[in-house]
């Protein structure tokens, strides 16, 4: 069974950097491209970023590009993401998922506030 | 970018009743890629329908999905207590949207 587990989210200032990790167990983690969403709170769901399963193609929603990186460390099995020059609409939980087109499986969440 | 726009924004019903939701779309999608998730409070999303009308692994027949074009539908044949949640449908064009939820509350 997929399991995946997010980690990293924390109060940060405007401005600021944060990194996310994801980390799978149980399931090919290379053979799956990745994403991350994230959730405003009280709010909608936004697709933030995706990598393929090789970390070669990248992709990122016109909101956090230019400011979010994503990444990923196939030999650890875990997924990453890079957030700097943050903003207090980035305030939301990050999920991991994985990625056909739809997102099959996801973690449980981790949440990221910024403000002062 | 693709809008979806997902209709009533709060649906109340008793348990027993069926439930029709409604996913619009700002242009026409392939079928192909519209999904549909359910969402818990404090829990991740969970896949419903992929492909508009397939089932996902674990997810009892009584949710399914129909539509073509721009119009989409999530059914909930029998609603039972655990399926009061939000709904939300999804779709990947050149990119990936959700649509705003639909609360479905226990009348």
């Amino acid at each position: 069974e997929v399991q995946l587990l997010e980690s990293g989210g924390d109060l940060v200032q405007p401005g600021g950097s944060l990194r996310l990790s994801c980390a799978d167990s149980g399931f090919s983690f290379s053979s799956y491209a990745m994403s991350w969403v994230r959730q405003a709170p009280g709010k909608g769901l936004e697709w933030v970023s995706a990598i393929s399963g090789s970390g070669g193609s990248t992709y990122y929603a016109d909101s956090v590009k230019g400011r979010f990186t994503i990444s990923r460390d196939n030999s650890k099995n875990t997924l990453y993401l890079q957030m700097n020059s943050l903003r207090g609409e980035d305030t939301a939980i990050y999920y991991c998922a994985t990625l056909r087109w739809y997102f099959e499986y996801w973690g449980q969440g981790t949440l990221v506030t910024v403000s002062s | 970018e693709i809008v979806l726009t997902q209709s009533p924004g709060t649906l109340s019903l008793s348990p027993g009743e069926r439930a029709t939701l409604s996913c619009r779309a700002s242009q026409s999608i392939s079928s192909s890629y519209v999904a549909w998730y359910q969402q818990k409070p404090g829990q991740a999303p969970r896949l419903l329908i992929y492909a508009a009308s397939s089932r996902a692994t674990g997810i009892p027949d009584r949710f399914s999905g129909s539509g073509s074009g721009t119009d989409f539908t999530l059914t909930i044949s029998r609603l039972d207590p655990e399926d009061f949640a939000v709904y939300y449908c999804q779709q990947y064009g050149s990119s990936y949207t959700f649509g705003q939820g639909t609360k479905l509350e226990i009348k």
